[in-house]
Parts: structure tokens; C-alpha cells; sequence
């Protein structure tokens, strides 16, 4: 069981919008801690996609964005424009309080239909 | 370029012990925060055990008192010494480096580590 909660498995067509949830608590999220997205490829390390809650590092495309609710305890990651390449997990990250440490989500699997 | 190297995995007994290493480059272990995460066969990330400035390190309830994260300053390497050995703890090790926002940058390409009788 994860701190933070991730739907298992979400869809889309090719050019869709999907949207992954990331539900945690008022020890992590809830406590004002920012939230880390991450995506990873099968066999490969995983890739920072999102910080502090909606920031992209250089050379993630913008068509990914992210937002976490305003003293509330969830965040989301947005892809619009599906491609092929987008099949991948992906992972939400905080840091809680009560653990003293890194939290992640179960992680989601995308695929492109 | 910036580069994490993971070193030492392999097949190991439970109750066993064993020291992976993480080779840096580009960047300075000790002038960083630095982090271990694992990922079980099929399953998602988990956070292991992180080292701050002094060199103050944290770890999960699943591996506290059977793990030590530390560096060394002279091979610019991160270590993570793990005894006591289970099957559970079986899984991918990455070492990652965090920056100044809680977000891990930087991940090493991984290393497995199999316990198993």
C-alpha cells in the first residue's frame, strides 16, 4: 500500500488528453509539500518530468503540465496530444512529515490505444 | 556530463550482507543530497534511504536498523551497506541525486540485487 494513491492503469487514442491522479494525505501533499512527477520506460531508470508541483525541467515538452490543489491533498498530471511514445509508468513523488522521508505513488501504467 | 554508476549487485543469501556503490561524476557526492530508491520485479518505486548535509541520513521503516546510506569524499562515490539480508528486499537499486527542491534529477541506470536461498 503507498502513501500516495495512483490509479493503476489509465488510456487514451493518439492526439487524447489523460489525466493521472495522485491522492495523498496532510502529512505530505496536504502539508504543503511539492509534488514530483516522474515517467519510466521498461528496463530504463526513471525521468523527472514535473517539480514542485508544476514546474518542467529543460526538454520536457510543454504539451505535459501538472497541478496540485490549493490546501488540499491531490495533484494530477496532464498529457495532451497523446503519442506512441507516451506509453509508459508514471510516478508521483513528496516528501511526508509523520515518515520523515520520500513518498511515491503506485505509479500508473498509460497506454496509448 | 553528469553520471551515476551503480555498482555491487548480484545473487546474495538471506541473512547475508552487501555493499552497493554509486560512482559520480560531473557532480560532487558530498556537496549534494543523495538518495537510494528500489523497484521490486513488477512493482513500483520505493523510497530507501537518503544522506544531507553532515551527512544526516534517513531511512524507510523497511529497511532501518539493517541499512547505512554514506559517501566517500576521496572516490566521489555513495554507498549503501545492507545487512541482514531478505527476499523482500530483492529489487532494482538506484541511487538518484536530489536537487534543491525535493526532486530526484539525477538517476543512475540501477543495479539488481537478488536474495535468495
Amino acid at each position: 500500500q503507498s502513501v500516495l494513491t495512483q490509479p493503476p492503469s489509465v488510456s487514451g487514442a493518439p492526439g487524447q488528453r489523460v489525466t493521472i491522479s495522485c491522492t495523498g494525505s496532510s502529512s505530505n501533499i496536504g502539508a504543503g509539500y511539492g509534488v514530483q512527477w516522474y515517467q519510466q520506460y521498461p528496463g530504463t531508470a526513471p525521468r523527472l518530468l514535473i517539480y514542485e508541483n508544476k514546474n518542467r525541467p529543460s526538454g520536457v515538452p510543454d504539451r505535459i503540465s501538472a497541478s496540485a490543489s490549493k490546501s488540499g491533498t491531490s495533484a494530477s498530471l496532464a498529457i495532451t496530444g497523446l503519442q506512441a511514445e507516451d506509453e509508459a509508468d508514471y510516478y508521483c513523488q513528496s516528501y511526508d512529515d509523520s515518515l520523515s522521508g520520500s513518498v511515491f505513488g503506485g505509479g500508473t501504467k498509460l497506454t496509448v490505444l | 556530463e553528469v553520471q551515476l554508476v551503480e555498482t555491487g549487485g548480484g545473487l546474495f543469501q538471506p541473512g547475508g550482507s552487501v555493499r552497493l556503490s554509486c560512482a559520480a561524476s560531473g557532480l560532487v557526492v558530498t556537496s549534494n543530497y543523495m538518495h537510494w530508491v528500489r523497484q521490486a520485479p513488477g512493482k513500483g518505486l520505493q523510497w530507501v534511504a537518503g544522506i544531507y548535509t553532515g551527512d544526516t541520513a534517513t531511512y524507510g521503516d523497511s529497511v532501518k536498523g539493517r541499512f547505512t546510506i554514506s559517501r566517500d569524499t576521496s572516490n566521489n562515490t555513495l554507498f549503501l551497506q545492507m545487512s541482514t539480508l531478505r527476499v523482500e528486499d530483492t529489487a532494482v537499486y538506484f541511487c538518484a541525486r536530489e536537487d534543491s527542491v525535493e526532486a530526484f534529477d539525477i538517476w543512475g541506470q540501477g543495479t539488481m540485487v537478488v536474495v535468495s536461498s
